[in-house]
C-alpha cells in the first residue's frame, strides 16, 4: 500500500523568505509524486509533479520541489514567500505502473506574514 | 477551468437517506475520483473509475458504491447515509500522466 506524510500541520514563514513544506512517502516501486494547492472553499489545484528524469521540479507560481529517492522525500521549496502563497498543500503519490490512484498526505498549511 | 462540475454543491439530510452526489466532465478524462476530505485527514480515496463500468475501491469504501455508466458521469450513492458521512466530497478527474482536475467539492451535512 501507498502512504504519504506531511510531518507539519503548519508553517509559518515571513514574507520574502524561502518557504519549504515536507513530504516523505511510500510506495511500491517508483514513485509518480505531486504537489496540490487548496484555496479556501476551493477544489485542489496542480502545483507540479515528478515522474522521472532531473531530481528538481519546477511548478507553477515558482514552487520547485526536489525528489530524493534515499530519504523517500518530495520536499516542496520556493525561494521567496508571497502573502499570497498562504494556502493548504498536499502532497500525492501513485504507483507509476497499473491503475492511477492517487494517495494524499493530510495537508499543510502555509501562512506567509506580511 | 478543467470541465468538472459536480452537484448537488450543498446538501443537508438525515441519517438513513439515500443519498448520490455527481460528477460530470467535458474533458473525456479516462479516470475519475471520489474523494472526501475531513479535517486532521487531508484528503481520502473513495472509489474511482479507470472506464466505462470499471470502477475499484479506494481506502474508505465502505457504505459508499459508484456508478459509471457513461464517460462523463460518475455517480457516488450512500445508500443509508450515516453522521459519520458528514464530509465535504472532491470530484477529480485525470489521465495516465497522473495530473488530477478537481471540482470544486459537495459539502454533505448528516443529521
Amino acid at each position: 500500500a501507498q502512504s504519504v506524510a506531511q510531518p507539519e500541520d503548519q508553517v509559518n514563514v515571513a514574507e520574502g523568505n524561502p518557504l519549504t513544506v515536507k513530504c516523505t512517502y511510500s510506495v511500491s516501486g517508483n514513485p509518480y509524486l505531486f504537489w496540490y494547492v487548496q484555496y479556501p472553499n476551493r477544489g485542489l489545484q496542480f502545483l507540479l509533479k515528478y515522474i522521472t528524469g532531473d531530481n528538481l521540479v519546477k511548478g507553477s507560481y515558482g514552487f520547485e520541489a526536489e525528489f530524493n529517492k534515499s530519504q523517500t522525500s518530495f520536499h516542496l521549496k520556493k525561494p521567496s514567500a508571497l502573502v499570497s502563497d498562504s494556502a493548504l498543500y498536499f502532497c500525492a503519490v501513485s504507483p507509476n505502473t497499473g491503475r492511477r490512484a492517487l494517495t494524499f498526505g493530510s495537508g499543510t498549511r502555509l501562512q506567509v506574514q506580511p | 477551468d478543467a470541465g468538472i462540475t459536480q452537484s448537488p454543491r450543498h446538501k443537508v439530510t438525515e441519517t438513513g437517506t439515500p443519498v448520490t452526489l455527481r460528477c460530470h466532465q467535458t474533458e473525456n478524462h479516462r479516470y475519475m475520483y471520489w474523494y472526501r476530505q475531513d479535517p486532521g485527514h487531508g484528503l481520502r480515496l473513495i472509489h474511482y473509475s479507470y472506464g466505462v463500468k470499471d470502477t475499484d475501491k479506494g481506502e474508505v469504501s465502505d457504505g459508499y458504491s459508484v456508478s459509471r455508466s457513461k464517460t462523463e458521469d460518475f455517480l457516488l450513492t450512500l445508500e443509508s447515509a450515516t453522521s459519520s458521512q458528514t464530509s465535504v466530497y472532491f470530484c477529480a478527474i485525470g489521465e495516465d500522466t497522473g495530473e488530477l482536475f478537481f471540482g470544486e467539492g459537495s459539502r454533505l451535512t448528516v443529521l
